[in-house]
């Protein structure tokens, strides 16, 4: 069974504050996504990577960056927390040759 | 612009009945579409995927169909039970590449005992 774990389940930030959400897989899935989810919009993409080093932007890209150093492990840093941040991050990963995602238990988010 | 469209924020239903989700799309041409269970809390787990030139896939008590021309997905529960409650998503699969998936926003299922 592929393994997605994040580092937090709740977290709770003040505005200004650097954020580091960390996602590890074990799997070796060469695709990993990060997310976040809000009532009435869904699932929107933040970012995804495709390999170690390599990063693309998703549909919201602004106020996060990322990070792929190991193929196991993908971070998402919010540069500076706003408030607009508040949400429900999840991280996914997915087997080049699948077309399944598999998704962690995501991180609960509230910047104060 | 493109749209994925679950026709109801939330559905309730009583234990034993057919819970019928609806996932309507524009402006995509998917070539498969997934469903996604989610619990509170929690990330979404697969549950099916139905290719473009499949018009209905069954697992368990779970049933998909896909109409390319209507653009729509129907989601199936059959014989619901309390413990099926929880949000489906449904997603479109589009084109080649890793960044190939979009989410619906979900339907909040409650099965009443």
């Amino acid at each position: 069974d592929v393994k997605v774990t994040q580092s937090s389940r709740y977290l709770v930030k003040r505005t200004g504050e650097k954020v580091f959400l960390e996602c590890v897989q074990d799997m070796d899935h060469e695709n990993m996504f990060w997310y976040r989810q809000d009532p009435g919009l869904g699932l929107r993409l933040i970012y995804f990577s495709y390999d170690v080093k390599m990063k693309e932007k998703g549909d919201i890209p602004e106020g996060y960056s990322v990070s792929r150093e190991k193929k196991e492990r993908f971070s998402l840093i919010l540069e500076s927390a706003s408030t607009n941040q508040t949400s429900m991050y999840l991280c996914a990963t997915l087997l080049g040759t699948q077309e399944t995602q598999y998704f962690g238990p995501g991180t609960r988010l509230l910047v104060l | 612009s493109q749209k994925i469209e679950q026709n109801s924020e939330a559905l309730n239903i009583q234990e034993g009945k057919t819970a019928t989700l609806t996932c309507n799309y524009t402006n995509y041409s998917p070539a498969y579409l997934q469903w996604y269970r989610q619990d509170p809390g929690r990330g979404p787990v697969f549950l099916l995927l139905i290719r473009e030139n499949e018009k209905e896939k069954r697992k368990e008590r779970l049933k998909v169909t896909f109409d390319t021309t209507l653009k729509q997905s129907l989601f199936h529960i059959t014989a619901s039970q309390p413990a099926d409650s929880a949000t489906y998503l449904c997603a479109l699969g589009v084109g080649t590449g890793a960044n190939n998936l979009f989410f619906g926003t979900g339907t909040r299922l409650t099965v009443i005992p």
